[in-house]
């Protein structure tokens, strides 16, 4: 029930084009659903983060689409380029005894020139 | 750079024996979180605290122990290590712990259990 499912695995995309990330949820007490962006060797930094009652957010090429009845939400990544390719993680947090991350597998993007 | 340090960024040990994890969060703030990330678990959260207490536990076991120190500084302890053990071990920070306050995530240290 705490569970963050996200696929796909890996991407592959062209350079200019979109990069889709999916991931869903069962737990609705969830109140926050941040993205996490690491480059090898690096920590995890937060990219992106929504509230479930936000349906879409946008920061420059980077959106998160939120539909709260599907219990789903997704990365898309505009004019996807070169410095994007990373391992994303899509995450919830909720207040119950501490504020952990759970997060997701996590989709590992490389984005050809 | 996120503003917090780890040490060390590698370490290579046996089985059988204990190391401990040190992380200094970024300047005022005043919650420490600890995650360990492996290829088959992924990024799983093990312990908070909050201002030297300790506020949520996760997936942590029994052989594993954390303390928050009066400078906010954070230590883990790894003890019995066993070769799945081996991991990447985060430490992130916040503000004061809360839902909305961004986590910022150090660089980590790889443990290696041989």
């Amino acid at each position: 029930q705490q569970q963050v499912k996200q696929s796909p695995q890996s991407l592959i995309v062209q350079k200019g084009g979109i990069s889709i990330i999916n991931c869903a949820y069962e737990n609705t007490a969830f109140d926050y659903f941040p993205w996490y962006q690491q480059f090898p060797g690096k920590g995890p930094a937060l990219l992106i983060a929504i509230r479930p009652d936000v349906s879409e957010k946008k920061e420059g090429r980077f959106t998160i689409s939120f539909n709260k009845s599907a219990k789903q939400f997704s990365l898309h990544i505009m004019d996807s380029q070169p410095g994007d390719s990373a391992t994303y993680f899509c995450a919830a947090i909720f207040n119950q005894a501490g504020t952990a991350l759970i997060f997701g597998k996590g989709t590992t993007l490389s984005v050809s020139s | 750079d996120s503003g917090v340090t780890q040490t060390p960024k590698h370490l290579i040990t046996a089985t059988g024996q204990r190391v401990t994890l040190r992380c200094s969060p970024r300047s005022g703030d005043l919650s420490v979180y600890w995650y360990q990330q492996s290829l088959d678990q992924g990024l799983q959260f093990l312990i908070q605290y909050y201002n030297g207490e300790e506020r949520a536990k996760g997936n942590i076991l029994e052989r594993f122990s954390a303390q928050q120190f009066p400078d906010l500084h954070s230590e883990l302890n790894l003890s019995s290590l066993e070769l799945g053990d081996s991991a990447l071990y985060f430490c992130a920070s916040s503000v004061e712990g809360g839902v909305f306050d961004e986590q910022f995530f150090g660089p980590g240290t790889r443990l290696t259990v041989l």
